[in-house]
């Protein structure tokens, strides 16, 4: 069973603090990729990777960082966190054309 | 542009069968999927299709016709545990070794005794 790990549930930050959120998925995956979920907009991309240290912007990458220095690990950097950064974080991994596997997610709270 | 249109919401009876739709207009299009994705927790992969008809998976049946931009996914005998989000998903032209979908944002879906 495909297993991806986001490190925290739950995470409160204050503004202007600099949040990392990490991902860790157990397959080998080639692909991996960030989301934030709100309500009433669904699902939206940050950031995706297809390789180790490769990274390309998604629908919604303001305000964001990604780093990918091991394939196993995608992580996901507020570089000075706002509160209209508050969001359910979802991180997914896949291999080359077949489903994405999410983790449980995090819910960051940012006062 | 890009766009995905599901409901929002949807009520149907325990034991029944019920029907979500999803349209899509994409700029390109290669491959259709469906999630479940119960409250508080992780979306989890129900169906694919990438051609024409019908994909049957037990309870769950998805159909794909491309010329109208169109899918639906089918419930059959509603449990409780059915009451849950389904997200429809289009990956688009350009997307096929990257794997990148575009999401519509969802149906909630309140089964009923």
């Amino acid at each position: 069973d495909v297993k991806v790990t986001q490190s925290s549930r739950y995470l409160v930050k204050r503004t202007g603090e600099k949040v990392f959120l990490e991902c860790v998925q157990d397959m080998d995956h080639e692909n991996m990729f960030w989301y934030r979920q709100d309500p009433g907009l669904g699902l939206r991309l940050i950031y995706f990777s297809y390789d180790v240290k490769m990274k390309e912007k998604g629908d919604i990458p303001e305000g964001y960082s990604v780093s990918r220095e091991k394939k196993e690990r995608f992580s996901l950097i507020l570089e000075s966190a706002s509160t209209n950064q508050t969001s359910m974080y979802l991180c997914a991994s896949s291999p080359p054309s077949w489903p994405q596997h999410f983790g449980d997610g995090t819910r960051l709270s940012i006062l | 542009g890009q766009n995905i249109d599901q409901p929002t919401e949807m009520t149907a009876t325990e034991g029944a069968i019920v029907q979500i739709n999803c349209t899509y207009q994409t700029s390109g299009f290669n491959g259709l999927f469906w999630y479940q994705q119960h409250a508080g927790e992780a979306p989890t992969f129900l169906s694919y299709n990438v051609l024409d008809g019908l994909e049957e998976k037990g309870r769950f049946s998805s159909f794909l016709s491309r010329s109208k931009g169109y899918s639906y996914l089918l419930l059959k005998e509603l449990q409780m545990k059915d009451s849950a989000s389904y997200l429809c998903a289009v990956r688009d032209l350009y997307g096929g070794a990257t794997n990148k979908l575009i999401f519509g944002t969802g149906t909630l879906l309140a089964v009923q005794p």
